[in-house]
């Protein structure tokens, strides 16, 4: 299975700013995505990050607030842009196996916090 | 796209009882059905998949089912023991697609 490091794992915010997440993998992996999950609740995908290209956001979500990178087949950012109180959440990336499964994996999360 | 519901949304058992969640997906091109467990500030653990050429997947305590002419599979877990107290959530998706997560049961197992 994939290793892989999120960071920060936390961080407390103020309001208008804006906070980047990296995930580094240790192997190269086919599919990339975020979700984010809300205090008490489910995981809630926010997008898929595509290798050199733009990535595939679900619906509610838009580049402008959660611009996200993947310049290759190990790392990929998020970017939570000019953060409100209702951005506080947990940020988890995720992954699925190159070797042909589709297991999914998580980093171990950021927990973001804004004031 | 795809929809996933779980139920129940929580369930409370003795401990050495049996357990079981059950989930429904909407989408017929899903073939991947994983299932992971959340115990509190953690990740999201894989603990058991299943695939939709098999019907039935068991490891130890742990069993996975799925039917899929009705779109459902359910997880079974035996012999309950307190560590097993945690948030667990079902998913469907696969084929290289993204993985839709049900809401989640937070299951408490009683000394």
């Amino acid at each position: 299975s994939a290793v892989i490091s999120q960071k920060p794992s936390r961080d407390i915010c103020q309001r208008g700013t804006s906070l980047t997440i990296q995930c580094q993998v240790d192997s190269q992996v086919t599919m990339m995505f975020w979700y984010r999950q809300q205090p008490g609740q489910s995981l809630t995908l926010i997008a898929t990050a595509n290798q050199g290209s733009e990535a595939t956001y679900e619906s509610g979500f838009v580049i402008d607030k959660f611009p996200i990178s993947r310049p290759n087949l190990t790392f990929s950012t998020l970017t939570v842009s000019n953060m409100s109180p209702e951005d506080s959440s947990i940020y988890l990336c995720s992954v699925e196996d190159l070797g042909g499964g589709t297991e999914a994996f998580f980093g171990q999360g950021t927990r973001l916090t804004v004031v | 796209g795809e929809n996933v519901e779980q139920h129940p949304s929580t369930l409370s058992v003795q401990e050495g009882d049996s357990a079981v969640i059950k989930c429904t997906y909407s989408d017929s091109a899903s073939n991947y059905f994983p299932w992971y467990k959340q115990e509190l500030g953690k990740r999201p653990q894989l603990i058991i998949d299943i695939r939709s050429n098999v019907g039935e997947k068991k490891d130890q305590r742990i069993a996975v089912t799925l039917n899929k002419t009705a779109k459902h599979f359910s997880l079974h877990i035996t012999e309950t023991q307190p560590e097993d107290s945690a948030v667990y959530f079902c998913a469907a998706g696969g084929g290289y697609n993204k993985l839709i997560f049900g809401a989640g049961t937070r299951l408490a197992v009683h000394p």
